[in-house]
């Protein structure tokens, strides 16, 4: 089935660093999603994108949907330990109400 | 706005009972619900997706049998697991769409089931 690369598989930072993730498809999307998933709970979505090269900010987070709608990328900017979770981006194609998601970037921050 | 609830949030039964899991969207009125099914360690797996009033369309590979999807209405949907076996243990979201915002999916905060 389709696929999103999604990269990198984890990270691990300290405090205060800025922290940026990447997906990267061979098929064309309609719109990005990215999510933050936290142990044992359901995914939140944390921003949508629904333009090519549109570029959005939710406090210091900024995603982007890349020109050629194959991929997306998103940062975070001073992180802080609660930005701790699993962190997934998910495409969905034209026409169509069901998401391909990545496998998800997990993200660790020391204090 | 946009909340998803499903209840329990965590059950353990017996091998060769059936589980009943339900998923509600608590102020909006979905068009379509979603299920997955999540491995620890890994990504979402949809199951099936499920409209109001109509049948459940599942995934390929997916049992409809077992896995029984009832959309009663724009707000409730429930996934039964029938005959559970211990390798049915995981952890299952469900997830909603909001009418005229059919691009946008909320989750709910999972349930965790696991088959003795």
């Amino acid at each position: 089935g389709q696929q999103l690369n999604q990269s990198p598989q984890s990270m691990f930072i300290q405090e205060g660093e800025d922290v940026s993730m990447n997906c990267t498809s061979s098929s064309i999307f309609n719109t990005w999603l990215w999510y933050k998933q936290d142990p044992g709970e359901g995914p939140v979505l944390l921003i949508a994108l629904y333009k090519a090269g549109e570029l959005t900010s939710n406090g210091r987070l900024t995603a982007q949907f890349g020109i050629t709608r194959k991929d997306s990328f998103l940062n975070i900017s001073a992180s802080i330990p609660s930005d701790v979770g699993i962190y997934f981006c998910a495409g969905q194609f034209k026409g169509s109400e069901k998401l391909v998601f990545g496998k998800g970037t997990k993200l660790t921050v020391n204090p | 706005g946009a909340v998803v609830s499903q209840h329990p949030s965590r059950v353990i039964c017996k091998s060769g009972t059936s589980v009943k899991i339900e998923c509600r969207s608590l102020d909006f009125q979905a068009t379509t619900m979603f299920w997955y099914r999540q491995f620890p360690k890994q990504s979402l797996m949809l199951m099936a997706t499920s409209n109001e009033g109509s049948k459940a369309t599942y995934e390929q590979g997916v049992e409809k049998d077992k896995f029984l999807i009832n959309h009663a209405s724009l707000t409730l949907s429930t996934l039964t697991v029938t005959s559970a076996h211990p390798e049915d243990s995981s952890f299952y979201i469900c997830s909603a769409t909001r009418q005229g915002w059919a691009d946008t999916q909320y989750f709910g905060p999972g349930t965790r089931l696991t088959v003795l």
